[in-house]
């Protein structure tokens, strides 16, 4: 398996415009879970979903901010509209259910910067 | 007060050295406790789990959970540059679920 698959792998994108980030979970895993890192506040959980349904959606920010997860193997981060506060580099992760011993597996990030 | 406190380094050691990382956390319901390293412009990979209280070993790496202080630990033994990275204690309350994620500390292992 390629592992979990983000597109772009880099945004550039001006200030009010909408961005969407993609990913493409492993296949087979029940679990996708949406992550921002920043250097001040570190990793954060933004949104998770099981089985395409969301379950916790605590940590997304503000209402500019929504994830869609249409099938078992895509989901979209939707930021509308953007601002600079919200440059920060995005993870995508997935992980299978039910095992106690293996964890989320992430995708190398999607670097926004919004100007 | 955060519910996961990790100092960010950096740590810079010399090579072949026993590197020793930490983490504390305030909420004792955590009972699963991971650490990952995540190497410059790379998503973050696991490195070691354990369940509640105990040490764990793997090769050059050994975790400790002290549930009663809760406190964790990540040990590198004989450290190379390739260990140069940033490792991130995690933790969660059940099996499954949300993971609440260390700042992070910084390692430079230096030939």
């Amino acid at each position: 398996d390629a592992g979990v698959i983000q597109s772009p792998r880099h945004e550039v994108t001006e200030m009010g415009q909408e961005v969407t980030l993609r990913c493409k979970p492993i296949s087979g895993h029940d679990y996708l879970f949406w992550y921002r890192q920043t250097m001040m506040r570190g990793l954060e959980l933004l949104i998770y979903f099981n089985n395409n349904v969301p379950i916790d959606d605590s940590g997304m920010p503000e209402d500019r901010f929504s994830a869609k997860m249409p099938n078992a193997s895509f989901s979209t981060l939707k930021i509308q509209p953007s601002e600079p506060r919200d440059s920060a580099v995005y993870f995508c992760a997935s992980g299978p259910w039910g095992e106690k011993n293996t964890e989320a597996f992430f995708g190398q990030g999607t670097r926004l910067t919004v100007v | 007060q955060k519910e996961v406190e990790q100092d960010p380094g950096p740590l810079s050691v010399p090579e072949g050295a026993i590197v020793s990382l930490n983490c504390t956390y305030s909420n004792s319901a955590f009972q699963y406790f991971m650490w990952y390293r995540q190497y410059s412009r790379k998503g973050p990979e696991l490195l070691m789990y354990t369940y509640s209280s105990g040490n764990k070993e793997d090769g050059r790496f050994t975790a400790q959970v002290d549930k009663s202080s809760k406190y964790i630990s990540l040990f590198i033994r004989d450290s190379q540059p390739s260990d140069s990275a940033t490792y991130l204690c995690a933790m969660r309350f059940w099996s499954w679920g949300k993971l609440q994620f260390g700042a992070g500390t910084q390692v430079v292992v230096t030939p």
